[in-house]
């Protein structure tokens, strides 16, 4: 079992919808990161987490360090926001594990149709 | 606010050639983390050095060497290249002390022909 479990895998949506994409994990982590990759293109952060909530223009992350799950939220979606998004968890000090590298979730394809 | 800068941005290159990726880490980040990942696949972790050492080491081919330097900026070195080196290279890097997460690359987009 993957210790980063995201859903849905893919996901479509019509433009204006909004979106959102779980991320659950079983360590305890140091920082959880939102990631968005675009079909042969590189990684972009959109957020890194340890606690509550962040909001950038339409974007919005929450985490709940107690249920160790995490929200991505899109809100007036559009179709250049299709992509991968990708969450990956850096372990805490104390998981038994490197606390230096990251754990990746398989990632959610999401397609927004205009 | 500086990021974390990688060169080249696209590379083509002929099986068993050279290549050199480098990756400039933002400042005071002591941590730099090489990932490749394959056409549809997840990020695999290659190596990673703290102050100048090589602190972590996963699936990096023995073709593949790297190392970071005194300004901190890394450098991977793959020879003899196959087709199945043709990846997305991405760094990262961090602070290795305390809770804080990483500062990413947008990557090196290297094609084997």
């Amino acid at each position: 079992k993957n210790e980063v479990e995201q859903s849905p895998q893919n996901l479509t949506a019509q433009e204006g919808e909004f979106i959102t994409i779980n991320c659950s994990y079983s360590v305890g982590i140091s920082a959880l990161h939102w990631l968005q990759q675009h079909p042969g293109g590189g990684i972009v952060s959109l957020f890194m987490l340890s606690s509550g909530k962040k909001k950038h223009g339409r974007l919005i992350a929450t985490i709940n360090i107690q249920e160790k799950h995490s929200s991505l939220h899109i809100t007036a979606s559009h179709p250049r926001d299709s992509a991968v998004y990708i969450c990956a968890v850096r372990p805490g000090w104390n998981s038994g594990g490197s606390n230096y590298k990251l754990t990746f979730g398989k990632g959610t394809l999401l397609t927004v149709n205009p | 606010a500086a990021g974390v800068i990688q060169s080249p941005r696209h590379l083509i290159k002929e099986k068993r050639e050279t290549a050199t990726l480098k990756c400039y880490p933002i400042p005071r980040h002591d941590t730099v983390y090489w990932y490749q990942q394959g056409p549809g696949q997840d990020p695999q972790f290659l190596i990673s050095f703290y102050e100048k050492m090589q602190s972590d080491k996963g699936s990096i081919p023995d073709r593949f060497s790297a190392q970071q330097f005194s300004d901190y900026h890394s450098e991977l070195n793959m020879s003899s290249l196959e087709l199945g080196d043709s990846a997305l290279y991405f760094c990262a890097s961090s602070p290795r002390q305390g809770n804080y997460g990483y500062t990413f690359g947008s990557g090196t987009r290297l094609t084997v022909v």
